[in-house]
């Protein structure tokens, strides 16, 4: 079975530089995460979507990022303009419903380095 | 509001030998737990959980974990490492509930198994 596919794996932008993130859930899953992953604040929710619809987007650190699901196979997160501070590991991940108790799924995670 | 704490930044034991990894939570309302593991360059896994019922959970790779409500803890368990089992391990924590989504994760702890 196909799990969370984000791309790109690996991305090296420069300061100032639009960076987009992609992501296609598991299918038939209809609850997705973005995570964001750094040694000195471990793993933090970015942004939380049901039904493709954003539900929590309180993790959003300022509106250099944005994130959208314009359908139940696709989301994007995106960041613009970048800046060495944003560089961490961003993870998405899927869940069959929105409810803690269901296990969510992790993609392997897209790591960014902005220089 | 929930936390997590892991009270080990880094495990290091010989391959074969017993393992603990603490975690411990505050939560002012009723919580579901979970244990993650982190493989290298990886997503992250769950390895088990626990919603209700025994407070003994079994999960995979032959882990297991305790809910101590009194304890406030749910400490992971494997009584032989394997070279294999080499990763970061997230204990996380949210809100019982249908409707809880958001999982607060501990900083993470990194067992190194020594051969």
């Amino acid at each position: 079975d196909a799990g969370v596919i984000q791309s790109p794996r690996h991305e090296v932008t420069e300061m100032g530089q639009e960076v987009t993130l992609r992501c296609k859930p598991i299918s038939g899953h209809n609850s997705l995460f973005w995570y964001r992953q750094t040694m000195m604040r471990g793993l933090e929710l970015l942004i939380y979507f049901n039904n493709n619809v954003p539900i929590d987007d309180s993790g959003m650190p300022e509106d250099r990022f944005s994130a959208k699901m314009p359908n139940a196979s696709f989301s994007t997160l995106k960041i613009q303009p970048s800046e060495p501070r944003d560089s961490a590991v961003y993870f998405c991940a899927s869940s069959s419903t929105g409810g803690a108790g269901n296990t969510i799924y992790f993609g392997e995670g897209s790591w960014l380095t902005v220089v | 509001a929930q936390s997590v704490t892991q009270l080990d930044s880094q495990v290091p034991v010989f391959e074969e030998a017993p393992v603990e990894l603490r975690c411990n939570y505050s939560s002012s309302v009723s919580v579901y737990l979970f244990w993650y593991v982190q493989y290298p360059n990886q997503g992250l896994q769950l390895l088990l959980k626990y919603l209700s019922g025994s407070t003994l959970v079994k999960g995979i790779n032959g882990f297991e974990a305790e809910f101590n409500k009194s304890q406030t803890s749910f400490h992971l368990r494997k009584p032989s490492v394997h070279i294999s089992d080499t990763a970061e391990y997230f204990c996380a924590v949210s809100e019982a509930g249908a409707g809880s989504y958001q999982l607060t994760f501990g900083k993470g702890t990194k067992l190194s198994v020594i051969p």
